[in-house]
């Protein structure tokens, strides 16, 4: 069954240092891939996205993320984390069999310390 | 502005009291979907739909309906709400393999 493992329930990093949220998945093919942040209150706003191509992807924010099809990742990376940052941060893979079903990650929860 | 909107926001109701979730996009989007988000379990889809009078399960759809009259609009309906439908809901669209748009969640709590 398909299905997406983001291993950190809870990260926490110094503004100014380097993140990296982790994300793995199952599916048989290689699906579309999504990183998604949601801010206390609010909505999942899209970061990036991958569909096929170069395998780094920039997003808003300053955030990239790397698909590696030998491991089955798509990990999410920024150089340099700043406060407002802080939030819960999603993966997801979209199907690409016609069903266009969305499976998420159970989400990784960023805490940025001044 | 392009927008995903669903009513209301908070909802605190009684168990077995039917209540309707409204969800309405202004981007003319094929795909709609239903999601509950509750703590260390991440988004769970309920239901979604691939375009008008076309619905299917999601995940978890015991204890919801669903409907698609029109492409804009696609309400969650719970017919008799029980305490463990407590949760943040969200509903999203999109255009078919796009990236999905989301409304900013109505949290649900029934006693």
């Amino acid at each position: 069954a398909q299905s997406v493992t983001q291993p950190d329930i809870h990260i926490t990093v110094s503004e100014g240092a380097s993140l990296e949220l982790r994300c793995n998945y199952s599916y048989g093919a290689t699906p579309y891939l999504f990183w998604y942040v949601q801010s206390p209150g609010q909505g999942l706003q899209l970061l990036l996205k991958y569909f096929s191509g170069d395998t780094l992807v920039q997003g808003i924010k300053g955030f990239e993320a790397e698909f590696k099809r030998s491991q089955s990742s798509f990990n999410l990376r920024k150089p340099s984390v700043h406060w407002s940052d802080a939030a819960e941060y999603f993966c997801a893979v979209g199907e690409t069999s016609g069903t266009y079903k969305y499976i998420f990650g159970t989400g990784t929860r960023l805490k940025v310390l001044a | 502005e392009a927008q995903v909107t669903q009513n209301p926001r908070y909802l605190i109701t009684v168990t077995g009291k039917k209540l309707t979730v409204t969800c309405s996009q202004n981007m003319n989007h094929e795909y709609m979907s239903w999601y509950r988000q509750d703590p260390g379990l991440g988004l769970r889809q309920i239901y979604y739909s691939m375009n008008v009078e076309v619905t299917d399960k999601g995940d978890v759809p015991e204890g919801y309906k669903v409907s698609r009259k029109e492409k804009r609009n696609f309400p969650l309906i719970l017919e008799s709400p029980s305490p463990n439908q407590t949760s943040l809901y969200f509903c999203a669209s999109s255009l078919n393999g796009s990236p999905l748009h989301f409304g900013n969640g109505t949290r649900l709590t029934v006693t």
